[in-house]
């Protein structure tokens, strides 16, 4: 079956530190993997996406690059600020397209 | 260009009760999807609908739940006789895609909270 595991929280990080947020997946075929994060009392947005293996989604900074022999799509990024503090979500769009797996979620907060 | 609505975004019940949660999709989109979000829990899906059909319910509680999407209106959410484990935050979410064709995005509502006394 399709299943989303990532790194459990919260996470607390100073500014500019270097953030990563681990993801890995199980899946049949070949499904399309997110990252979302949900800003405080807000629904979620999507931070990026990649659609096959070895692509690379970014955006606003975040990286994630669809491992698919690791079976993983990470989420990093180089120096974060206090605005980055969320809940970040990981996600996989199965293969027949009807569903979309989420992960746990995973709480940054960024001191300044 | 207005996103994802859902109202109410609060609501509070007693056991009991009834809940109507309603979602009004992005202009175009004719794909809806219910999730549900427990403290400390991810997002568990509910139920994928397109207008008038309920494509997916996998996810839905046999008993006390429905969902609906006319074909004029709002997606419904409906829970019967409410407890207090169905206290939670839902959220709605739609995409205009057709399978296969593009990849999918999500695009969500701000949710709607449900307390139960």
């Amino acid at each position: 079956g399709n299943s989303v595991t990532q790194m459990e929280g919260p996470v607390t990080l100073s500014e500019e530190a270097f953030l990563t947020i681990n993801c890995t997946y199980t899946a049949t075929g070949y499904p399309s993997l997110f990252w979302y994060v949900q800003y405080p009392g807000e629904g979620l947005q999507l931070l990026l996406k990649a659609t096959k293996a070895d692509d690379k989604g970014s955006n606003k900074g975040f990286e994630a690059t669809y491992r698919k022999e690791t079976t993983s799509f990470h989420l990093e990024k180089g120096s974060v600020q206090v605005s980055d503090s969320a809940v970040y979500f990981c996600a996989l769009e199965g293969d027949t397209g009807n569903q979309f797996y989420f992960g746990t979620g995973t709480s940054l907060t960024v001191i300044p | 260009n207005a996103g994802v609505m859902q109202n109410p975004r609060h609501l509070v019940r007693r056991r009991g009760q009834e809940a109507r949660l309603r979602c009004s999709p992005m202009k175009g989109h004719s794909h809806v999807y219910w999730y549900r979000q427990l403290p400390e829990e991810g997002l568990k899906f509910m139920v994928y609908l397109q207008k008038e059909n309920i494509i997916d319910e996998s996810g839905m509680p046999k008993e006390r739940f429905s969902a609906e999407f006319p074909k004029e209106g709002p997606s419904i959410l409906r829970i019967q006789q409410v407890v207090r484990g169905d206290s939670a935050a839902y959220f709605c979410a739609s995409s205009p895609r057709i399978f296969r064709v593009s990849p999918g995005e999500l695009f969500f509502g701000e949710g709607s909270r449900l307390t139960v006394l």
